[in-house]
């Protein structure tokens, strides 16, 4: 049982790149989500999604997107990275009404240069 | 808008003491996590607190929920240099808003 796999673990683009961070979860669960964290600071969520088709914004959306095309994949889309996106982002994903935590995946380290 | 509040944001405690971390949130919800980060590591779910007046202990931490409050507390006990850690908590209202996280560095 792999959890929560995030892909790539590090990242340097340039300004203007765009690339995809990819997000699957093998634990069938509904509800997905896309967080960044700053150097020293806590968790900012960037989208969510409760099931496959539907996608919903969180407290930092801009400069990203999202699609949930199946239960599974959670990808994030930066589309002109800019140095503001440097950050680390974490995937994660709950069933639902859960008594348990959200998994969460191991990260990508991003830099934009 | 929900809003998560944590204090303090740094602690250093020595090791033996006792010490509690407070987490205030804006709006109704019966759902509170609390969870660990190392450095450079991912987010390791600590608690869940699923009603008013829950209360949860693992070894050295207890987590409880007051929810007329908003208000979540997690205690330490006789703090060991293994806890040093960041620690976040979180509130679900359809989706999950974190606290800036405590940073607690157990000194011997």
């Amino acid at each position: 049982n792999a959890g929560v796999t995030q892909t790539p673990k590090f990242r340097i683009l340039k300004i203007g790149q765009s690339m995809t961070l990819q997000c699957t979860q093998d634990m069938n669960h509904n509800y997905m989500y896309w967080y960044r964290q700053d150097p020293g600071m806590g968790l900012k969520l960037i989208y969510y999604s409760v099931g496959a088709g539907i996608t919903d914004k969180g407290e930092v959306p801009n400069g990203y997107n999202v699609s949930r095309s199946t239960t599974e994949d959670f990808p994030l889309r930066l589309e002109l990275a800019a140095p503001s996106q440097t950050s680390v982002y974490f995937c994660a994903s709950i069933r639902g009404a859960s008594n348990y935590g959200y998994t969460f995946g191991s990260g990508t380290r991003l830099t934009v240069v | 808008e929900l809003k998560v509040e944590q204090n303090p944001l740094f602690l250093s405690m020595q090791e033996g003491k006792n010490y509690t971390i407070y987490c205030n949130y804006s709006t109704t919800s019966d759902r509170l996590y609390w969870y660990r980060q190392d450095p450079g590591k991912s987010l390791e779910s600590l608690f869940v607190l699923l009603s008013n007046g829950a209360v949860k202990q693992e070894g050295r931490l207890m987590a409880s929920l007051d929810t007329k409050a908003r208000l979540s507390t997690l205690h330490i006990t006789a703090a060991v240099h293994d806890l040093s850690a960041t620690y976040f908590c979180a509130v679900d209202n359809n989706d999950m808003r974190f606290g800036a996280g405590t940073r607690l560095t157990v000194k011997p």
